[in-house]
């Protein structure tokens, strides 16, 4: 069964500065990999994903995801973070199948400072 | 608004009484499926239909938990017996099986239970 680590709880950035929130999965294959970002009381909206190909995924808001196999890692990165990012970010791991569900992290609470 | 739909929103009720909460997935996705969300985790599986089709259940929490797509398209999720410890945000999410687990939240209900 796969599983995802996100292994800082809550992170402090201050307006303008760059970001990386770690992702660490375990699953036997290759992954489907998910970051999705949920504002208090909303649901969870999707940020970028990755399924093959070139490692370094694109997503909206200006924000990208690395993939290593080697680190078994899915870390998400913005060059410079705005107020409006404070958030909670969840990184999620999925099959090639589909035929299980995504399995979520914990999340990591963002707040940006002025 | 072409994405997911959940009602109620937000939902107060008494230990013991029974509650549903009915998502309507995007139109043309086959697959629905039904998450927890406790305060400071991440979403937490229950079940998934494709089409009228339930074929995952075993990770409702309990029998007091139940779920139907009875047309393949909108979705109920029934809590009987309510306890306080069923308080949480109760997220739907739904996808197309070709789409590799890539799935589209609605905004979550909320239930309390006093």
């Amino acid at each position: 069964a796969q599983s995802v680590t996100q292994p800082d709880i809550h992170i402090t950035v201050s307006e303008g500065a760059s970001l990386e929130l770690r992702c660490n999965y375990s699953y036997g294959a290759t992954p489907y990999l998910f970051w999705y970002v949920q504002s208090p009381g909303q649901g969870l909206q999707l940020l970028l994903k990755y399924f093959s190909g070139d490692t370094l995924v694109q997503g909206i808001k200006g924000f990208e995801a690395e993939f290593k196999r080697s680190q078994s890692s899915f870390n998400l990165r913005k060059p410079s973070v705005h107020w409006s990012d404070a958030a909670e970010y969840f990184c999620a791991v999925g099959t090639r199948s589909g035929n299980t569900p995504l399995v979520f992290g914990k999340g990591t609470r963002l707040s940006v400072i002025a | 608004d072409t994405g997911v739909s959940q009602d109620p929103r937000h939902k107060i009720t008494k230990r013991g009484q029974n509650v549903t909460f009915r998502c309507d997935p995007i139109s043309e996705h086959n697959r629905l499926y039904w998450y927890r969300q406790t305060l400071g985790q991440g979403p937490e599986f229950l079940t998934y239909f494709q089409n009228e089709a339930q074929l995952e259940k075993s990770r409702l929490l309990s029998d007091r938990f139940s779920a139907e797509r009875p047309k393949g398209s909108f979705s109920t999720l029934e809590i009987q017996r309510t306890e306080q410890g069923d308080s949480a945000m109760y997220l739907c999410a739904s996808s197309l099986s070709t789409s590799g687990n890539t799935i589209y939240f609605g905004e979550g209900s909320w239930l309390t239970v006093v």
